[in-house]
């Protein structure tokens, strides 16, 4: 079956970029996703990208995919105290269901 | 008003006892899908609906069930909980054809 795989954790400085990566198994994946969830809340959809793209950048995010690889990141632009959170990487193949990674808890340090 | 409700939001029971958690959906979608979060093991799939007459079993269905009421109306039951159900369970909703899942608040059940 599929699998999504990310690193844990992360911490970073305020202001620098964050990178968090992400590791996929499913060659035939439709759609790619980022979720965040801050302390004590549901998940919201970040940004997502389609298969056929390589990049998509919505102001401080940017999303990077190596389809080749099965590599998907964010990045975060300029940091800030109110992005730490669990960071979900989760993709999807046609109609069935999102299948999520373990997630990333970004610690931001002021 | 929040489109995807869940209640309850909290809830503490004993082994052995029945729970229902219930999540109802404004959006007018089709999918409905109940996961659980673990700490340090992310979201896994417990059951999924794609509309009322079809239910399916996610990666964990063990010892769960679940009951599409309506179109906008999933619920998922414990029959006899047990400690290792204590968790945060999140329902979500899609289209058919949409890209996205919403995701309701979540409950957080606790089983002594």
């Amino acid at each position: 079956g599929e699998d999504v795989e990310q690193s844990l954790f992360l911490s970073v400085r305020e202001g620098d970029s964050s990178v968090i990566n992400c590791t996929y198994t499913d060659s035939s994946s439709t759609y790619l996703y980022w979720y965040k969830q801050e302390p004590g809340a549901g998940l919201q959809l970040l940004t997502y990208i389609f298969s056929n793209m390589d990049m998509k950048q919505d102001q401080r995010l940017t999303v990077l995919l190596n389809k080749k690889d099965k590599h998907l990141s964010l990045r975060i632009a300029d940091t800030q105290t109110g992005d730490s959170a669990i960071y979900f990487c989760a993709e999807r193949t046609g109609n069935t269901p999102l299948v999520f990674g373990k997630g990333t808890r970004l610690s931001v340090i002021a | 008003d929040a489109d995807v409700t869940q209640t309850p939001r909290n809830r503490i029971t004993k082994t052995g006892k029945r729970i229902m958690l219930e999540c109802s959906q404004t959006k007018g979608h089709d999918r409905m899908y109940w996961y659980r979060q673990d700490p340090g093991l992310g979201l896994r799939l417990i059951y999924y609906s794609f509309d009322v007459k079809d239910i399916n079993k996610g990666e964990i269905s063990d010892g769960y069930s679940v009951s599409r009421q309506a179109q906008a109306k999933f619920s998922l039951s414990l029959e006899s909980a047990i400690p290792n159900q204590t968790a945060l369970y999140f329902c979500a909703t899609s289209g058919a054809g949409s890209y996205e899942q919403y995701f309701g608040p979540g409950t957080r059940l606790t089983v002594t």
